[in-house]
């Protein structure tokens, strides 16, 4: 069973168009989160999520809006997306990690290019 | 926020050791250790925590010098699926449950 799954895997789409990547974790953890690696390899965290809603918002775009209809799912819909906006997009999971050290799961990403 | 890691890159032959290093400017209270292969997700490796304690990876070591905020990944007769890209994460920054990654440190071990 997969821990961390999120779909597509993969997304081309061209400028201006409003898509969606889904993510899904089983393995019953507070918190999510998305991450973006760009080209040079760099994880950048955009947003976390405990228990449905919105802790933190890295100064992302608002045209980057994540949801959160229960805490086993973080789902990230992106508008009007731009030639910068490729990148391949992550979805994790953990236990809080203020209060019990424990790693966090990745799904397999998402690599978005938009043309 | 974000620490910082040294080397960018390594390229090693099967069985050479190598060191990468991980430093933040914020106190840390443990540092996390990732492995991603090319094309794949991050991978956990190990967790170091104040006082000694670690939690991960049988054949790779690593130290945590709570003092100086320094952690070092320690890879010892290199294998060639030790391959990848190594990131150093540090667990919430600025008391939010967040991990922060440093830009991450290039392995290749080659044959």
């Amino acid at each position: 069973d997969t821990a961390v799954s999120q779909t597509p895997k993969y997304l081309v789409t061209q400028m201006g168009n409003d898509k969606s990547i889904k993510c899904e974790q089983n393995l019953g953890h507070d918190t999510m989160y998305w991450y973006k690696q760009d080209s040079k390899k760099f994880l950048k965290i955009m947003f976390s999520y405990n228990n449905k809603e919105l802790i933190i918002n890295e100064t992302v775009p608002n045209r980057f809006s994540p949801k959160s209809p229960d805490k086993a799912h973080l789902n990230l819909h992106i508008n009007s997306l731009e030639l910068g906006d490729s990148a391949v997009y992550f979805c994790a999971s953990s236990q809080d990690l203020r209060r019990s050290y424990t790693e966090a799961f990745f799904g397999q990403g998402t690599r978005l290019t938009v043309v | 926020q974000q620490p910082v890691q040294s080397p960018q890159a390594v390229i090693l032959r099967e069985g050479e050791d190598a060191v990468i290093n991980c430093s933040s400017s914020k106190a840390l209270y443990s540092v996390h250790w990732y492995r991603q292969k090319h094309g794949e997700a991050p991978v956990f490796l190990m967790i170091l925590l104040k006082g000694g304690e670690q939690k991960g990876h049988e054949k790779i070591s690593a130290s945590f010098n709570e003092k100086k905020q320094q952690s070092s990944l320690y890879l010892t007769a290199s294998q060639l699926s030790y391959s990848g890209t190594y990131f150093c994460g540090t667990p919430f920054s600025g008391g939010y449950n967040k991990l922060i990654f440093g830009a991450g440190t290039r392995l290749a071990v080659h044959p």
